[in-house]
């Protein structure tokens, strides 16, 4: 079954180290987005990617960037981590430009000491 | 830029009751989704209903996108039911930019 995975799930590091967490999505689709999670924030837009070699930047964009060398994968870095970047991060699938449903992975936990 | 306020903030509820979520949103919208985050912190697909109704065993939801707000019904809840419900939109020519809702805590106990 297609599906969409993030790793790791769990993550401590110290502030000034650069982070990278891993989306792989097999449905296929176009575009991906990474998100984050904060109490009394909802789920905010980091980045996003329509296609191979396409990124933009979402509503909370600064410190964080993104590469699409393929389909399959959207990776976001944290340059710097700060403390204020301790968060879940979720990655997210959709097929077309168009409206359409987004499909989530289970998350990533980050801690920054 | 548009608003997505939901409500109530936090219900609690016992087993078998029914509930009626809401979520209120500011201008037209072209998406809205509806979410299930469970304890674990599962973000799980319930709806896409940017209008009209579709039901799914004991959920249902409806979208007025004229009168701007869509309803998630829960009948005969199940303490599986418990976690937070969010509402996402999409809007204007950023067809695939969900903008979430602050979510609904859902507890229902047994």
């Amino acid at each position: 079954d297609a599906e969409i995975t993030q790793s790791p799930r769990h993550k401590i590091t110290e502030t000034g180290r650069q982070v990278t967490l891993a989306c792989h999505q097999t449905w296929n689709h176009n575009n991906m987005f990474w998100y984050r999670q904060d109490l009394g924030h909802g789920l905010r837009l980091i980045h996003y990617s329509y296609g191979v070699q396409d990124t933009n930047k979402g509503e909370v964009s600064d410190g964080y960037s993104v590469s699409r060398s393929n389909t399959e994968d959207l990776p976001l870095t944290l340059e710097s981590a700060a403390s204020s970047q301790t968060s879940v991060y979720f990655c997210a699938s959709s097929e077309s430009t168009l409206a359409d449903t987004q499909y989530f992975g289970p998350g990533t936990r980050l801690t920054v000491l | 830029g548009i608003q997505v306020e939901q409500s109530p903030p936090d219900l609690i509820l016992q087993e078998g009751a029914n509930s009626t979520l809401r979520c209120n949103f500011s201008d037209s919208v072209n998406n809205l989704q509806w979410f299930h985050q469970n304890p674990w912190g599962q973000l799980i697909n319930l709806f896409y209903i940017p209008s009209g109704t579709k039901q799914n065993g004991r959920l249902s939801a409806t979208t007025v996108a004229t009168e701007r707000y869509s309803l998630l019904y829960i009948s005969s809840s199940q303490t599986t039911d418990s976690g937070v419900y969010f509402c996402a939109i999409t809007y204007g020519g950023a067809t695939n930019k969900l903008i979430f809702g602050t979510g609904t805590l859902l507890a229902v106990q047994p």
